[in-house]
């Protein structure tokens, strides 16, 4: 079965903390993404990496950057936490454009910042 | 820009009663369509996907959805709702070189009254 492990389900950091969240794969998967959630506003991309050390800027990549130093593992780090940063994050992998298969998505973390 | 528009933020059905979840997208050239469900403290698990093959798409649980070209629609139904439809259901397009991108909609959740 597909699994996108995500490392924290919940997770409470204070302002001006460098912050980690990993993301793990185990399918192969080229393309890997992080997503922030808010109520209303649907899922925003932050980045994306579609191989190994490669990476794109999505809608939302303002005080976030990202690593993909393995195939299987992708990283969102938050610089320098604020507030406004407090939100619900997803990560997804998919196939490269092998007939535009489905995003598989892990069970999220929950990050509060104080 | 491309976009997805889900109408209705929240949609309240009784149990037993057809459940009609409403997608538009913008776009003159065909997308690839998807619909996902976030059940609470989850992440997106797809439901079906529209791939141009046929029309009327069959997913989980029931639900099926009909691409409408010329109404550039993708509405998610289901005969009969059960309690446990209660969920957030998110439309999302990709288009053919957008590298396996989705582009969400903003969400609608579906209450299911007793």
């Amino acid at each position: 079965d597909v699994k996108v492990t995500q490392s924290s389900r919940y997770l409470v950091k204070r302002t001006g903390e460098k912050v980690f969240l990993e993301c793990v794969q185990d399918m192969d998967h080229e393309n890997m993404f992080w997503y922030r959630q808010d109520p209303g506003l649907g899922l925003r991309l932050i980045y994306f990496s579609y191989d190994v050390k490669m990476k794109e800027k999505g809608d939302i990549p303002e005080g976030y950057s990202v690593s993909r130093e393995k195939k299987e593992r992708f990283s969102l780090i938050l610089e320098s936490a604020s507030t406004n940063q407090t939100s619900m994050y997803l990560c997804a992998s998919s196939f490269r454009d092998r007939d535009h298969q489905p995003q598989h998505f892990g069970d999220g973390t929950r990050l509060s910042i104080l | 820009a491309q976009s997805v528009t889900q109408l209705g933020s929240h949609v309240s059905v009784s149990e037993g009663a057809l459940v009609l979840l409403r997608c538009n997208y913008s776009s003159s050239v065909p997308p690839y369509l998807f619909w996902y469900v976030q059940y609470p403290n989850q992440g997106l698990q797809l439901l079906l996907k529209y791939t141009s093959a046929a029309t009327l798409v069959k997913g989980i649980n029931g639900f099926e959805a009909e691409f409408k070209k010329s109404e550039t629609s993708f509405h998610l139904t289901k005969p009969s709702a059960h309690m446990s439809d209660a969920a957030e259901y998110f439309c999302a397009v990709s288009y053919s070189g957008n590298t396996g991108k989705l582009i969400f909609g903003q969400g609608t959740t579906l209450q299911v009254k007793p």
